[in-house]
């Protein structure tokens, strides 16, 4: 069975930074790129960063362009985001999401919660 | 980015009937390789999205065949033929010809 497991929500003050981490497992996740993708309080789904299985390529969301940096270590099966220069407008549930060659996205994790607030 | 935009934002439907969410995309989602990949997700309330059909019209592991998926280029069309109270959430179309991808606004279902 496919699991996305996220840790590393909280609240931070504005400016701050905040890293998630995503632990995968029941599949082979150095085989699959990943994605994570966010959604504010009561608001829809927004992709905000994907990386390939290899890290050889990572694309950002041009909202969090420069202040994002997803990472992964598939020794691990670990998927990471570094979040710096934190805003009020990325207060969002994070959700882990596996990539699928033809779906986009095929699994999810149940998502941290993420709240940017003095 | 390709702006996807569905309709209704709010579909209010009685047990035991069908349900059509709409779908348009900004620009055709035929990918350079032949392939369209429109994709549905399913969101019910407090949980994550799931995944229900990709590249139009084929459903994913364990999705009820009650769910089906039509269109082509810009227009797609999520059809339920029988709506039952485990259907309720919000439903959300996706690319995935074109990074980043990009997201409806949502439709939410809910029961009259």
């Amino acid at each position: 069975e496919v699991q996305l497991v996220e840790s590393g929500g909280g609240q931070v003050q504005p400016g701050g930074s905040l890293r998630l981490s995503c632990a995968a497992s029941g599949f082979t996740f150095a085989g699959y790129s990943m994605n994570w993708v966010r959604q504010a309080p009561g608001k829809g789904l927004e992709w905000v960063s994907s990386i390939t299985t290899s890290s050889f390529y990572a694309n950002y969301a041009d909202s969090v362009k420069g202040r994002f940096t997803i990472s992964r270590d598939n020794a691990e099966n670990s998927l990471y985001l570094q979040m710096n220069s934190l805003r009020a407008e990325d207060t969002a549930v994070y959700y882990c999401a596996r990539d699928h060659d033809t779906a986009g996205i095929d699994y999810w994790g149940q998502g941290t919660l993420v709240t940017v607030s003095s | 980015d390709i702006v996807m935009t569905q309709t209704p934002l709010s579909s209010p439907v009685t047990l035991g009937q069908p349900a059509s969410i709409s779908c348009k995309s900004s620009q055709s989602l035929v990918h350079s390789d032949g392939n369209t990949y429109l994709t549905w997700l399913q969101q019910r309330p407090g949980q994550p999205p799931r995944l229900l059909i990709y590249t139009i019209s084929n459903r994913f592991s364990g999705v009820p065949d009650k769910f089906s998926g039509s269109g082509a280029g810009t227009d797609f069309t999520l059809k339920i033929t029988r709506v039952e109270p485990e259907d309720v959430g919000i439903y959300y179309c996706m690319q995935a010809t074109q990074v980043p991808y990009t997201f409806g606004q949502g439709t939410k279902l809910e029961i009259k």
